[in-house]
């Protein structure tokens, strides 16, 4: 099975800061990967897919990259309602695996 | 709109059956799989299983496997997630999602709200 590991598990910055959050795949994915916002309460939103494009819908601050085993996602300017946790999930194989995570948090 | 309704939170005794619901509207339910997620209280996603409701193929996360069974109601657009024996440990937010056939290229959207199971004697 193909393991997704982020980093960091959480981590603090203020609103306008560029936030870099990374995920690596225990083996090739090719660019079958997919970020996701969680906020407190409310079910996963699905920002990112194929490692690169953006879902209708979502603000271009958001954006991915990488390909292979290496993952990136990025935020440009924080803004006060991107607090939430981000998750990386693998579709190249099943079980379709899922990130430990990430807990963003607005100073 | 493309809607992924779930049914009502459920609290059960060990031992008990359960089948919860999540029911498509907005879409060609067969031209999508659906997929279930299990997120135990401030725990991360878990990948359970998926149904393809054209033939309902199914394919489930070993962790999963032999302990829920994923099914499909063509004629309503219903999917489900079905426990026969529960245990404590099945307390947890149980979330259905749409994805595009074949898996690979595309994620998981839309997502049902979510369903609370609690599991307790």
């Amino acid at each position: 099975d193909i393991q997704m590991t982020q980093s960091p598990s959480s981590l603090s910055a203020s609103v306008g800061d560029r936030v870099t959050i990374t995920c690596r795949a225990s083996q090739n994915i090719n660019y079958y990967l997919n970020w996701y916002q969680q906020k407190a309460g409310r079910a996963p939103k699905l920002l990112i897919y194929a490692a690169s494009r953006l879902q209708p819908g979502v603000p271009s601050r958001f954006t991915g990259s990488g390909s292979g085993t290496g993952f990136v996602l990025t935020i440009s300017s924080l803004q006060p309602e991107d607090s939430a946790t981000y998750y990386c999930q693998q579709t190249f194989s099943t079980p379709y695996a899922f990130g430990q995570g990430t807990k963003l948090e607005i100073k | 709109e493309v809607q992924l309704v779930q049914s009502g939170p459920e609290v059960k005794k060990p031992g008990e059956s359960l089948t919860i619901s999540c029911q498509a509207s907005g879409y060609f339910f067969t031209n999508y799989w659906i997929s279930w997620g299990r997120q135990m209280a401030g725990k991360g996603l878990e990948w359970m299983g998926r149904i393809d409701p054209s033939d309902s193929y199914t394919n489930y996360n070993p962790s999963f496997q032999g302990h829920v069974t994923i099914s499909v109601d063509k004629s309503t657009s219903t999917a489900y997630l079905q426990w026969s024996i529960l245990k404590t440990s099945d307390t947890a937010i149980y979330y259905c999602a749409r994805h595009p056939r074949g898996g690979g290229f595309g994620g998981f959207d839309p997502w049902g709200q979510g369903t609370l199971v609690t599991v307790s004697s």
